[in-house]
């Protein structure tokens, strides 16, 4: 069975930083793109970052570039997503998401969702 | 502000059918893999379709998707209660080199 377990969400000062960690189960997760997604409290989903099974091709999304940092362990079946430079509208739960296979872009889709983690940024 | 736009919500009672539709552009949609996710109150969303019309086999056939141009449906015939939840399309944008969520579709049985 496969399993996706996010951790590292938490309460952090506008500005500052906060790494999430997603390990993964069940599945040879060097095989596989890994992304993360989040979801701002009442709003919808949003993209937030892809890597591809073997770490060589990352795409972020508009609001996030510059300030995230995705990246793989696949020594470790992880998958990091470093966050700097906090702001408000960045409090969202935070998804980890399986894609289909090892790369990214037109084929992609989500096939597996951890439960989330709860990132607030307030002072 | 989200590429993709769906209405706010559908309703319907149960036993009906519903379709939701997905609308974007020739960069995303019209030349891209559709997928649709559920999201039920509380929980992480669920694909329901992917490759714009192809179901996991965990999925029930009540569960359809199609897509021409640059539009994307998802039906869902014989509503139950338990489909009650917010409906995502999504899928990548080749000018953006993003992938894209549509605005969210609340299905509501009455």
């Amino acid at each position: 069975e496969v399993q996706l377990v996010e951790s590292g969400g938490g309460l952090v000062n506008p500005g500052g930083s906060l790494r999430l960690s997603c390990v993964a189960s069940g599945f040879t997760f060097s095989s596989f793109s890994m992304n993360w997604v989040r979801q701002a409290p009442g709003k919808g989903l949003e993209w937030v970052s892809s890597i591809n099974s073997n770490g060589n091709f990352i795409y972020y999304g508009d609001s996030v570039t510059g300030r995230f940092t995705i990246s793989r362990d696949n020594s470790k079946n992880s998958v990091y997503l470093q966050m700097d430079s906090l702001r408000a509208d960045d409090t969202a739960v935070y998804y980890c998401a399986r894609d289909r296979g090892m790369g990214v872009g037109s084929t992609q889709y989500f096939q597996n969702w951890g439960q989330g983690t709860l990132v607030t940024v307030s002072s | 502000q989200s590429v993709l736009t769906q209405p706010p919500s559908v309703s319907a009672t149960p036993g009906q059918r519903v379709t939701i539709s997905c609308s974007g552009s020739a960069s995303n949609i019209q030349n891209n893999y559709v997928s649709w996710y559920q999201q039920l109150p509380g929980k992480a969303p669920k694909v329901l379709i992917y490759d714009n019309n192809k179901r996991p086999s965990t999925i029930p056939d009540r569960f359809s998707g199609s897509k021409s141009g640059t539009s994307a449906t998802l039906d869902i015939i014989g509503l139950q209660t338990g489909d009650e939840a917010d409906y995502y399309c999504g899928t990548w944008d080749s000018s953006l080199s993003s992938y894209v969520f549509g605005t969210g579709t609340k299905v509501i049985v009455l």
